[in-house]
């Protein structure tokens, strides 16, 4: 069974930082590519970041870009979101989600997704 | 960036309509577009990959259709699981989503 289980979540000041844990298992790790998506208080689905099944390549929203960093662990099948410089609006629930590809190219999709992690930034 | 566009931003239906919501991209996407449902308090689940595939365990009342900037998911026969709040997803270049779509009861 594929699980995903975040952890990290917390109160933090304007100006803080976070990092964000998601505990991968039922499924080969390394295999698939992983994103965060984040859903601010009553809004919508924001897709944050992805990175390849090798931790090789990565991508970042532009709200994030410079702030925000994704990486992974494969042989802890763990992946992670190093939050810096953290605003309001970075307010949400963060999931992290699997993709069925290993690479973060045309064709993926959001199969498995954790039960998400609160992040409120307020002083 | 690709923009997703959906309509309507919310709906009033009964059980045992048919329901039809609508995404449109910025720029042409092929079939890579995905559609998701979420009930309030829980994660957004697959229901349609690449446009028009059923995700496995997914009820066939779900279908989904479109290529290029215009696509559809339809709900032939609504049941009372099936209010919740749906986006569409493209993943063409990178991952983008809709603003959601809430299905209400009327």
């Amino acid at each position: 069974e594929v699980r995903l289980l975040e952890s990290g979540g917390g109160l933090v000041q304007p100006g803080g930082s976070l990092r964000l844990s998601c505990a991968a298992s039922g499924f080969t790790f390394s295999s698939y590519a992983m994103s965060w998506v984040r859903q601010a208080p009553g809004k919508g689905l924001e897709w944050v970041s992805a990175i390849s099944g090798s931790g090789d390549a990565t991508y970042y929203a532009d709200s994030v870009k410079g702030r925000f960093t994704i990486s992974r662990d494969n042989s802890k099948n763990t992946l992670y979101l190093q939050m810096n410089s953290l605003r309001a609006d970075d307010t949400a629930v963060y999931y992290c989600a699997k993709d069925q590809i290993v690479e973060v190219v045309a064709g993926g999709d959001f199969d498995y997704w954790g039960q998400g992690t609160l992040v409120t930034v307020s002083s | 960036d690709i923009q997703m566009t959906q309509s309507p931003s919310s709906l009033s239906a009964s059980v045992g309509d048919r329901v039809t919501i609508t995404c449109r991209a910025s720029q042409s996407i092929s079939s890579f577009l995905n559609w998701y449902q979420q009930r309030p308090g829980k994660a957004p689940k697959l229901l349609i990959y690449a446009a028009s595939n059923l995700q496995s365990g997914v009820p066939s009342r779900f279908s989904g259709s479109g290529s290029g900037t215009d696509f559809t998911l339809t709900i032939s026969s609504l049941q009372p699981e099936d209010f919740a709040t749906y986006y569409c997803q493209q993943s063409y270049s990178i991952r983008t989503f809709g603003q959601g779509t809430r299905l209400e009861t009327k």
